[in-house]
């Protein structure tokens, strides 16, 4: 079974739009972490943001917010005033107390338009 | 910039050849792992080394194998090469522990003639 999905495999949006990112995800630890990566077209997954599962208060950080909600497990990503340098693949990944790797979504393709 | 290295950036083989893919972790980081990205999928996790043994691994044949060396950089060794094994290979360092942050490397694209 998929441990992370994310439904959106791309996405449309013209430049100082916001964008949500839905990512949702499976597991059945109690501790456990939450990411998101992005990853241009050069290839490098960048580290963007993470939480843990019992910290389920949301957070801003420059244009970057998320949205974390146990109750429906879904970890979103929000970027507001889209640039076109935001144009990447994004991932959501989850890590499990109990394991060693990181369980990647099959991204999304945002493209900002100028 | 993470600090994580990656070489060679390219590479192409032809099936049934063996590939060694090579990455140096991030300063201050023990722990290793190695991912493949399919074209248009999301990395799917190959195995993680700590104190130089492997330390998990997911789906992937004994034909996957890996090495970690004091200096805490690592290598991937791909034998018997498929077609389907044409990717991209990313190498993360973190501190020890399991639910640390990964930084990535900038991978390398493996192409299987």
């Amino acid at each position: 079974a998929q441990k992370v999905t994310q439904a959106q495999t791309e996405i449309s949006v013209v430049e100082k739009e916001d964008v949500t990112l839905d990512c949702v995800y499976e597991t059945r630890d109690t501790t456990y972490y939450l990411f998101w990566y992005k990853q241009p077209p050069s290839g490098e997954l960048v580290f963007l943001i993470r939480r843990n599962s019992f910290d389920e208060q949301n957070e801003i950080s420059g244009r970057y917010s998320w949205n974390f909600q146990k109750s429906t497990s879904s970890f979103n990503f929000t970027i507001t005033a889209s640039q076109v340098v935001d144009s990447a693949v994004y991932f959501c990944a989850l890590s499990e107390r109990t394991g060693n790797q990181f369980y990647f979504g099959t991204g999304t393709s945002l493209t900002v338009i100028p | 910039e993470t600090g994580v290295t990656q070489s060679p950036t390219h590479l192409i083989k032809t099936r049934g050849q063996q590939v060694t893919l090579r990455c140096s972790s991030q300063s201050g980081h023990n722990t290793v792992s190695w991912y493949q990205q399919a074209l248009g999928q999301g990395p799917q996790f190959i195995f993680q080394y700590y104190r130089e043994e492997e330390n998990g691994r997911g789906n992937f044949p004994p034909r996957f194998s890996g090495l970690q060396f004091p200096n805490y950089s690592s290598e991937l060794n791909v034998n018997a090469l498929e077609l389907d094994d044409s990717a991209l290979y990313l190498c993360a360092s973190t501190k020890a522990g399991r639910i640390e942050t990964q930084y990535f490397g900038p991978g390398t694209r493996l192409l299987v003639l």
